[in-house]
């Protein structure tokens, strides 16, 4: 089955750093992937959409500048959290679709000192 | 946008025992999918089902697209199936889809 792989798993980083998170379509090409957010027994909400090859569509209340999306080829996108503060602790989870169903990584747990 | 409502949002169940799990959606869409989530944050797909009935096992999923619902049928729960119950849908815009997530359903199956 469709594979999508998220790296890294973990991170934990100062505050102030930059944090790259990768998703990688395994064994499809994703025209679309998804980014989401999660905090604690809370359910998973989307930040933004990346097609490849055009700019990323951010959901209401998320900071364009803060979370950069790049898409750059149907098998990756990457989301990087900029000048990471404590309250961007959270679990990231990317997913990809190419037609039918949505296929998620593993998430990332961002932890920001 | 499209709203997505679980039932019950807590379930706590003795080993053995059946249950089903309810998602209520507002709009039309194109995708429906369960996921359980386990301890570790993992999404596990269990049914891509945007209509009609799968079985997997013991679980078993039902949509009916015309009415606006899914249901997630859990029989002969076994401890392992604890951990978060989330139903997702699909929206079609313009810039590709949207994909909802409902709040869960938090089930503890007990010894």
């Amino acid at each position: 089955g469709a594979v999508v792989s998220q790296h890294p798993s973990w991170v934990i980083c100062k505050s102030g750093t930059s944090v790259k998170i990768e998703c990688r379509s395994l064994d499809f090409q994703a025209t679309t992937m998804f980014w989401y957010r999660q905090f604690p027994k809370q359910s998973l909400m989307l930040m933004a959409t990346s097609n490849e090859g055009s700019k990323a569509t951010y959901e209401q209340g998320v900071e364009k500048d803060k979370f950069l999306i790049n898409h750059a080829s149907l098998t990756l996108s990457t989301l990087t959290v900029t000048s990471a503060h404590p309250e961007d602790s959270s679990f990231y989870i990317c997913s990809a679709r190419e037609f039918g169903p949505q296929h998620f990584g593993d998430g990332t747990r961002l932890s920001i000192l | 946008g499209i709203q997505v409502e679980q039932s019950p949002p807590d379930l706590i169940l003795q080993e053995g025992a059946n249950s089903t799990l309810r998602c209520n959606f507002s709009d039309s869409v194109n995708n429906l999918q369960w996921f359980h989530q386990n301890p570790w944050g993992q999404l596990i797909n269990l049914f891509y089902i945007p209509s009609g009935t799968k079985q997997n096992g013991r679980l078993s999923a039902t949509t009916v697209a015309t009415e606006r619902y899914s249901l997630l049928y859990i029989s002969s729960s076994q401890t392992t199936d604890s951990g978060v119950y989330f139903c997702a849908v699909g929206e079609v815009y313009n810039y590709g889809q949207n994909f909802v997530f409902g709040p869960g359903t938090r089930l503890s199956v007990l010894p």
